[in-house]
């Protein structure tokens, strides 16, 4: 049973467009949503995250939304350039856990 | 500040063998996570040190196991390797209850 979805496997954006990678979940109790960067031949860095007493949280070129209703986060990255291209894992906590529970991943391609 | 480091980068084992990963923590943090990544998966929970006890484990046999040292550097072993353990085995550090900073991964192969 996965608790993190992606559903989106890849992405493909034109430089300096809007890049808006998508994740749900399913487990009502997680209150803590990181996004991750990944290259290939690296740990997967962290980008942002978002507690779950916020619907918005920015950071330069990166934006994430919460809807917790919807049990639906979102990262936008505007705008988006090549070197963006990596896999985005998104990744989700409940207060009293030690754990990060990660989606699979999506493939973000920015093409020049 | 020094980022979190693995070691070794790449290990070949044939089936049933034991093998010891490590892996040093950033400075600052007491907490260290292990996570495995097959491929096309997103990273999966193996446990949490957190000085030096262990913190949380995952869905995973008590042939894994680990180790947090007082430097907070850890270990994660792997006894009777089995195909299915083919891998990329991530540590990542961070305070307690905060992100994590993951480390470049070991990538194991089990023959």
């Amino acid at each position: 049973d996965q608790q993190v979805k992606q559903n989106s496997p890849s992405l493909s954006v034109q430089e300096g467009r809007i890049s808006i990678l998508n994740c749900d979940y399913t487990n009502s109790m997680f209150d803590y949503f990181l996004w991750y960067k990944k290259y290939p031949a690296e740990g997967p860095t962290f980008l942002i995250s978002i507690s779950s007493i916020k619907d918005k949280n920015e950071d330069g070129r990166f934006t994430v939304f919460l809807n917790k209703s919807a049990k639906h986060l979102s990262l936008h990255i505007v705008p988006s350039q090549p070197g963006d291209s990596a896999v985005y894992f998104c990744a989700a906590k409940v207060n009293y856990g030690q754990n990060f529970v990660f989606g699979p991943g999506t493939r973000l391609s920015v093409l020049p | 500040e020094t980022g979190v480091t693995q070691s070794p980068t790449h290990l070949i084992k044939t089936r049933g063998q034991q093998v010891t990963l490590r892996c040093s923590s950033q400075s600052g943090h007491n907490t260290v996570s292990w996570y495995q990544q097959a491929l096309g998966q997103g990273p999966q929970f193996i446990f949490q040190y957190y000085r030096e006890e262990e913190n949380g484990r995952g869905n995973f046999p008590p042939r894994f196991s680990g180790l947090q040292f007082p430097n907070y550097s850890s270990e994660l072993n792997v006894n009777a390797l089995e195909l299915d353990d083919s891998a990329l085995y991530l540590c990542a550090s961070s305070a307690l209850g905060t992100a994590q900073y993951f480390g470049p991964g070991t990538r194991l192969t089990v023959l």
